[in-house]
Order: structure tokens, then C-alpha cells, then sequence
């Protein structure tokens, strides 16, 4: 089981926007602003999409953004397209312990 | 360009020992904070270890007393020293690059294509 939790799949149309949510504990999401969300198409390595919540990297579309609430992370896709169906997932910082955990995924699919 | 490239995968029995290797080139890994992330078959992404720059290394408890992080400055190379393997251990091992807020982890910004570890008998 996964520290961070994920829905297993979500789906949309071309030109749809669609939500994934991430939800942690007060340990880790809920205490820091640092959730990054990657990309994974298959067979391929993790790219990053978002970090520090809702911050976009060089050459990642503007049609990704993030946010925050509380112990639960949003990924959000505008004008949903065909290759933005990937797995996508959140990681968190968590503490000097624990220290990163990963949500379990969730696949998207474009109808 | 900036790359990781790793090898060193391939089929080991349990109890058995394996090196992971990540060659990076277009940066300086001893300057960087540099982890391994490995995923199981059809699973998700599991943090495993890290070296900061300064030499400190963390460990994943599922893999802690058994696995051991390390880089070879001239070589500009991470590695991965993976003892008494278990048939859980089996999965794809990403090396990938941190991006850090002073010594707290914002986010994995470089990963290397993975290398694949089997533990099977």
C-alpha cells in the first residue's frame, strides 16, 4: 500500500480537463508545500511535470498545473490531448524519517 | 546534454548480490543530490536511497542494512550495492537527480532510463 494515495485511473475526452487527486496525512502533504508529480508514458522513465506544488519546469505545457488543500494534491490537465494519457504520480516530501513517499499511480486515459 | 545512464541489472537469485551502476554526463553527480527509485512489475514508483553532496546518505527501511548508496567522483558515477536480495526486490531501478531546498527534497528533476533486477531462482 502506498503512502500517498491516488485514484487507480481517470479518464477524459480530447479538449477536457480532468483532476487527479493525491491524498497524504498531515506528515507529509499536509505539512509541506513540496508535492512533484511525474509523468510515466510506458516502457519510458518518469518525467517532471510539477513541483514545490504548482510550479511548472522549462518546456513542461502550461496545460499542467497543481495545487494544494489541505493533506491533498491536485494535478489538473486543460485541453486534455492524445499524448497526455500516461500514468501519472505524486511524491511528497515526509519528514527526516520517512523522508519521500509516492502516491500508487493513477492512469489516464483520452477517450 | 544532461543524462543519466544506468546498468548493472540482470538476474540474480535470492540471497544473492547485484551493482547497479548510473553514468552521469552534462553535470557533476558529487554536487547533486542523487537517489534511486525503483518499480515492480505493473507497480508504482518506490523511493529507495540517497547521497546528498556532503556524503549523507538515507535508506528506504524496506531495503535498509541491505543496500548501500555510493558515487565514484572521477567517474562521475552513482552506484548501488544491493545485497541479500529478495524475489521483492525484483523491479526496474531508475538513478534519478534531486533538486533540493537547502537539504529537504523538492523533486526528481533527471531520471536515467532504468535498469531491470531480477530475483528469481
Amino acid at each position: 500500500q502506498s503512502a500517498l494515495t491516488q485514484p487507480a485511473s481517470v479518464s477524459g475526452s480530447p479538449g477536457q480537463s480532468i483532476t487527479i487527486s493525491c491524498t497524504g496525512t498531515s506528515s507529509d502533504v499536509g505539512s509541506y508545500n513540496l508535492v512533484s508529480w511525474y509523468q510515466q508514458h510506458p516502457g519510458k522513465a518518469p518525467k517532471l511535470m510539477i513541483y514545490e506544488g504548482s510550479k511548472r519546469p522549462s518546456g513542461v505545457s502550461n496545460r499542467f498545473s497543481g495545487s494544494k488543500s489541505g493533506n491533498t494534491a491536485s494535478l489538473t490537465i486543460s485541453g486534455l490531448q492524445a499524448e497526455d494519457e500516461a500514468d501519472y504520480y505524486c511524491c511528497s516530501y515526509a519528514g527526516s524519517s520517512t523522508y519521500v513517499v509516492f502516491g500508487g499511480g493513477t492512469k489516464l486515459t483520452v477517450l | 546534454e544532461v543524462q543519466l545512464v544506468e546498468s548493472g541489472g540482470g538476474l540474480v537469485q535470492p540471497g544473492g548480490s547485484l551493482r547497479l551502476s548510473c553514468a552521469a554526463s552534462g553535470f557533476t553527480v558529487s554536487s547533486n543530490y542523487m537517489s534511486w527509485v525503483r518499480q515492480a512489475p505493473g507497480k508504482g514508483l518506490e523511493w529507495v536511497s540517497v547521497i546528498y553532496s556532503g556524503g549523507s546518505t538515507y535508506y528506504a527501511d524496506s531495503v535498509k542494512g541491505r543496500f548501500t548508496i555510493s558515487r565514484h567522483n572521477s567517474k562521475n558515477t552513482l552506484y548501488l550495492q544491493m545485497n541479500s536480495l529478495r524475489a521483492e526486490d525484483t523491479a526496474v531501478y531508475y538513478c534519478a537527480r534531486g533538486v533540493v531546498i537547502t537539504t529537504i527534497p523538492v523533486a526528481f528533476d533527471i531520471w536515467g532510463q532504468g535498469t531491470m533486477v531480477t530475483v528469481s531462482s
